[in-house]
């Protein structure tokens, strides 16, 4: 699996957009980028997940490099509630299940 | 429609003796995973299980560890003789196909520390 690199914590305030950046050099052409948040004490939530066009839901945008070789997930007003570990994993959609995240990025979301 | 339910959510035991945690899927979902979560670190998975079958344990440590999910019930980790080093979170997580993992759901996770 190719490996993610993502910065130990980041600040954010409330109702700012919260950039969180992600590194996969090695990721492979069938591997999509998948990011997840764990909120304190509860189980991982999906986000969103991209190959390599820009994707946007309710939640969140992303945004993925050209080479693909880094993506960007985007929080476009940031809250208090979205404080949480976020986590980038590249994965094979159609057939991998095996996920295995890293130590993610902590964002703190300030008043 | 309710979520993945886990429990216990907290689960205490003493080096030797064995857990069981147990994983009711979301309603539909027949795919299971199981994953550990170390102190500090991010989620591992362990297993994989449709109805009655285990599809993938390439996660699972060898010794102490089981998993199964029978026909009717929850899904059940099971760790034997438990060490200090299986103080961790378990989650698991449903699907309905198994295919892509945004279609799985987390459940809230098993704490459990080992004395």
């Amino acid at each position: 699996d190719a490996k993610t690199t993502q910065p130990p914590s980041m600040d954010c305030a409330e109702g700012r957009a919260a950039n969180l950046p992600c590194n996969h050099s090695t990721i492979s052409g069938n591997e999509y980028v998948y990011w997840y948040r764990q909120i304190h004490s509860q189980g991982p939530q999906y986000i969103i997940h991209g190959l390599k066009n820009n994707e946007t839901n309710e939640m969140a945008s992303l945004i993925i490099t050209e080479d693909r070789k880094s993506s960007t997930l985007i929080l476009p007003h940031a809250t208090l509630r979205d404080t949480a570990v976020y986590y980038c994993i590249v994965s094979p959609s159609n057939s991998g299940y095996a996920l295995n995240f890293g130590k993610g990025t902590s964002l703190l979301v300030t008043p | 429609n309710a979520g993945v339910m886990q429990n216990p959510r907290h689960l205490v035991r003493r080096r030797g003796q064995e857990a069981r945690l147990r994983c009711s899927p979301m309603k539909g979902h027949s795919h299971v995973y199981w994953y550990r979560q170390l102190p500090e670190e991010g989620l591992k998975f362990m297993v994989y299980l449709q109805k009655e079958n285990i599809i993938d344990e390439s996660g699972m440590p060898k010794e102490r560890f089981s998993a199964e999910f029978p026909k009717e019930g929850p899904s059940i980790l099971r760790i034997q003789q438990v060490v200090r080093g299986d103080s961790a979170a378990y989650f698991c997580a449903s699907s309905p196909s198994g295919q892509g993992p945004e279609t799985q759901y987390f459940g809230p996770g098993t704490r459990l520390l080992v004395l």
